[in-house]
């Protein structure tokens, strides 16, 4: 049968550009939103969480944008250096309110060229 | 601390053999979770738990079984392990939804391969 290969989207930079990694959510009820950041033979790591009452949010270098007209979700990464290259996922809660499980997308990978 | 420790990092099985994978927190963490990961599928929630002695089905439960005896210890195991059982297996924790920022701590993986 065909193998499965790597088929994420692909994002390739310079250093010292922006990057802006998008996501489509499906759930009209999710009101938690997170990106994680997944390098190279590692478990993912939290960058930055966004609650549907706010339509952005700022960390260290990056911002997270939401829009719920169109489930839209954004990761924008200023400057971004070579430490970036990694697969960065976005997850949202589903159902909404209490809802403990999170649901993953299929990640982007972001290539940072010196 | 050590956040969430996962053992072991690689493992080979054969085909029909048993093995149970271990995730450990420092976190005081209620919620713990067992995730897949296989490429082009994203991560997919294999079973979780909410508490100590409590366990629940995810998206893709067969095959898989689970125990969470102490609250910082989910133990994930194969039953009887399948070539369709190659993945990389995270373990996660969080205090569970709706406390401060809340996402999950994952662990760094066990690439299990069945041969």
């Amino acid at each position: 049968g065909e193998s499965v290969g790597l088929h994420l989207p692909t994002l390739s930079v310079q250093e010292g550009d922006n990057s802006i990694i998008n996501c489509a959510y499906s759930n009209s009820a999710s009101d938690y939103f997170i990106w994680y950041k997944q390098e190279s033979g590692k478990g993912p790591q939290f960058i930055i969480d966004i609650r549907s009452n706010m339509d952005k949010r700022q960390g260290q270098r990056v911002t997270v944008l939401l829009n719920k007209t169109v489930k839209h979700l954004s990761l924008q990464i200023a400057a971004t250096q070579p430490g970036d290259s990694a697969v960065y996922f976005c997850a949202e809660n589903g159902s909404g309110g209490s809802n403990y499980k999170l649901t993953f997308g299929k990640g982007t990978l972001l290539t940072v060229n010196p | 601390n050590a956040g969430v420790t996962q053992t072991p990092k690689f493992r080979v099985l054969k085909t029909g053999q048993s093995m149970t994978l271990l995730c450990a927190q420092d976190m005081n963490h209620e919620y713990m979770y067992w995730y897949r990961q296989d490429p082009g599928m994203g991560l997919r929630l294999i079973h979780y738990s909410v508490g100590e002695g409590t366990t629940a089905k995810g998206e893709v439960p067969d095959g898989y079984n689970v125990s969470r005896l102490k609250k910082q210890n989910f133990l994930l195991g194969l039953e009887s392990a399948a070539p369709s059982q190659t993945s990389v297996y995270f373990c996660a924790s969080s205090y569970g939804l709706g406390r401060g920022d809340y996402g999950y701590t994952f662990g760094s993986g066990t690439r299990l391969t069945v041969v």
